[in-house]
């Protein structure tokens, strides 16, 4: 079963605008992880979110986690053209030695030029 | 470029058939993660190595099976194959296979069973 969520499915938007996705988790983590693919191409991993922060940017990315609602927001300002992707988040099971991330079935962004 | 190195890049075969799905992970990786990518089912774990052991499985069928080679290089076999196994299999390779670690993923082999 999947662990992450995200929503909503597909999301259209203008260039220019900003793209919010959100990803909801059912179990505690260690940490989150935010990951793009283009079409039919290999996952790219953007950011990665430990359980005890609440916000993290990375250039024109921000991520933002609220454990008390096991949930993630990727916001993605000024979009571009180039953005048109999947983006998936990534949680792992929580606990020590926690190994393996478990994806979401993604948000996929098309910006229109 | 993400450093993993994945062949073929397509497979066309028959139900019923065996075939092997090759990885290289990156230079200096010692752990290998093989995805599974379908329309309906999404992204699926199947199974993890770290330095030539298995340390993580999924939701690999008994039909499916792997390994990490000494030169760290994996191998995905797939048997008895069946439509349902028609998807885009996706290795990923990390430095010490620990869920902080950022994964990095090949290009995919997509598998087309007729």
């Amino acid at each position: 079963s999947q662990q992450g969520e995200e929503d909503p499915q597909a999301l259209s938007i203008q260039e220019g605008e900003n793209a919010t996705m959100n990803c909801s988790y059912k179990t505690s983590i260690n940490n989150l992880q935010w990951y793009r693919q283009n079409s039919g191409r290999g996952l790219v991993h953007l950011i990665l979110i430990r359980s005890n922060e609440r916000e993290k940017h990375s250039g024109r990315l921000r991520v933002t986690l609220d454990t008390s609602k096991k949930s993630s927001s990727l916001l993605i300002t000024a979009s571009r053209a180039a953005d048109t992707a999947s983006y998936f988040c990534a949680t792992d099971a929580g606990g020590a030695g926690s190994y393996q991330l478990t994806f979401g079935k993604g948000t996929k962004l098309s910006v229109i030029p | 470029d993400s450093g993993v190195t994945q062949t073929p890049k397509h497979l066309i075969t028959a139900t019923g058939q065996r075939v092997t799905l090759r990885c290289s992970p990156r230079s200096g990786d010692l752990s290998v993660y093989w995805y599974q990518q379908s329309l309906d089912q999404g992204l699926q774990f199947l199974i993890q190595y770290y330095n030539g052991e298995e340390r993580a499985k999924g939701n690999i069928l008994e039909r499916f099976s792997a390994q990490q080679f000494p030169d760290l290089h994996s191998e995905l076999n797939l048997s008895s194959l069946e439509l349902g196994d028609s998807a885009l299999y996706f290795c990923a390779s990390s430095p010490r296979g620990f869920s902080y670690n950022e994964q990095f993923f090949g290009p995919g082999t997509r598998l087309t069973v007729l």
